[in-house]
């Protein structure tokens, strides 16, 4: 059945550096969501992508969905100490939605 | 406000004591669910209902019953909590299914020794 591949499991950055989290489907997805759950909190919703080849940026963060859509990633420029969280990705299987293990960042300042 | 609320927060149970943990949403939602979060596993969806009287199974459905009698409401079940039942659950709502933005509640941490 289809699965949601996310890379990498975790990331320990400085402040002020960059990070990506990658998210890989073995089968073509509809749609791609991303959440950010805080340490302690439940997942929020950050951005749904639809279109091939979408890109969609939310201040510091870039969202892409691969040509395929197969695969989707998540960039966040500059990180910040309020970056800290497990982000999710999670794909449309039917009526389900089925999510990443997650990529823990933790930011040192 | 517009949420989902859980109840209870936390619960220590043991091994076969029936328990439910209660999901409300108060946003007329017509979707919900309930996914089981462990480390290194994410999120893994046990049952949704797509409108009342309608539930179906997600991934990981075994050891769990959930009804829909009310739109808002949509409580999960143990029968017979085991110990690998331990863990975070969340309920969440939508009003689109999984076209769009998924609301969470703010999580149940049961532990079952």
């Amino acid at each position: 059945g289809q699965q949601v591949m996310q890379i990498p499991q975790y990331q320990h950055v400085q402040e002020g550096e960059d990070f990506t989290t990658y998210c890989n489907s073995s089968t073509t997805l509809s749609n791609i969501q991303w959440y950010k759950q805080r340490p302690g909190g439940h997942p929020v919703f950050l951005i749904q992508l639809v279109k091939s080849g979408e890109v969609k940026k939310q201040k510091r963060l870039t969202f892409q969905f691969g040509e395929a859509k197969k695969n989707s990633s998540l960039h966040i420029t500059a990180t910040q100490t309020t970056d800290v969280g497990t982000y999710f990705c999670a794909g449309r299987k039917g009526n389900k939605l089925v999510f990443g293990a997650g990529t823990i960042l933790r930011v040192k300042s | 406000e517009a949420q989902v609320t859980q109840n209870p927060r936390y619960l220590i149970t043991v091994t076969g004591k029936k328990l439910t943990v209660t999901c409300s949403q108060n946003m007329n939602h017509e979707y919900m669910s309930w996914y089981r979060q462990d480390p290194g596993l994410g999120l893994r969806q046990i049952y949704y209902s797509m409108n009342v009287e309608v539930t179906d199974k997600g991934d990981v459905p075994e050891g769990y019953k959930v009804s829909r009698k009310e739109k808002r409401n949509f409580p999960l079940i143990l029968e017979s909590p085991s110990p690998n039942q331990t863990s975070l659950y969340f309920c969440a709502s939508s009003d689109t299914g999984v076209y769009n933005e998924q609301f969470f509640g703010p999580g149940t941490r049961l532990t079952v020794l």
